[in-house]
């Protein structure tokens, strides 16, 4: 079983609506959980980490995490075409300092 | 801040060279990390470093070669060039307090290396 497991893509979503993403993890005593985003040909840049159950929002961009069924997701609200990209999902196990990435999910927002 | 650099952008190897990658971060960020990035998949760690003086391999370390002399540099060794070795390599750096959550990771624009 792999460590850190995202939503097979490609995700495509219309201008204006809801994209979400999903992303389970093995390790029960993960500790910090990331979103990042990485456009075609760039690195990753991080969108949000939230370390608790519940839910995280910044701007259109909600992370939720519910540590015991062992998931986090992203929900980007009123999708635009600059969010096309893919989306990978980082956790922190328990007692590690290292992040485990997942594949990541290409998302395209047509116009 | 620049952030974290890396050099050089693009290289082309022959099977069987060598060569090294640089990596530079000026945000006094204590931990340091080397990832390759296959087409299409996410990311894997080759190694990672706590500190100067102090490396770590990571889950596909073979092949590659690392030392920490300072802070802020971090580079990445490729002995004997196989074609496996052709992806993208990012450099990462974070400030991460030990027994405590892990922080952001910050990384470089990446280096795409191709080993015909």
């Amino acid at each position: 079983q792999k460590e850190v497991e995202q939503n097979s893509g490609p995700l495509s979503v219309p201008e204006g609506a809801i994209a979400s993403l999903n992303c389970t993890y093995s390790d029960r005593g993960s500790q910090s959980f990331f979103w990042y985003r990485q456009y075609s040909g760039k690195s990753p840049e991080l969108i949000m980490f939230i370390y608790s159950n519940g839910d995280k929002e910044d701007g259109r961009f909600t992370a939720q995490l519910n540590k015991a069924s062992q998931y986090v997701s992203l929900l980007i609200r009123d999708s635009q075409p600059s969010d096309s990209a893919t989306y990978l999902c980082a956790v922190n196990p328990w007692a590690d300092y290292k992040l485990s990435f997942g594949a990541g999910t290409t998302v395209t927002v047509r116009a | 801040n620049a952030g974290v650099t890396q050099t050089p952008k693009f290289r082309i190897l022959k099977i069987g060279q060598s060569m090294t990658l640089q990596c530079t971060q000026d945000m006094n960020h204590n931990y340091m990390y080397w990832y390759r990035q296959d087409p299409g998949m996410g990311l894997k760690l080759i190694y990672y470093s706590v500190g100067a003086g102090i490396t770590d391999k990571g889950e596909v370390p073979n092949g590659y070669n690392v030392s920490r002399s300072t802070t802020e540099d971090f580079p990445l060794r490729l002995e004997l060039a196989a074609p496996s070795q052709t992806s993208v390599y990012f450099c990462a750096s974070s400030y991460t307090v030990s027994g405590g959550y892990t922080d952001t990771q910050y990384f470089g624009p990446g280096t795409r290396l191709t080993v015909l």
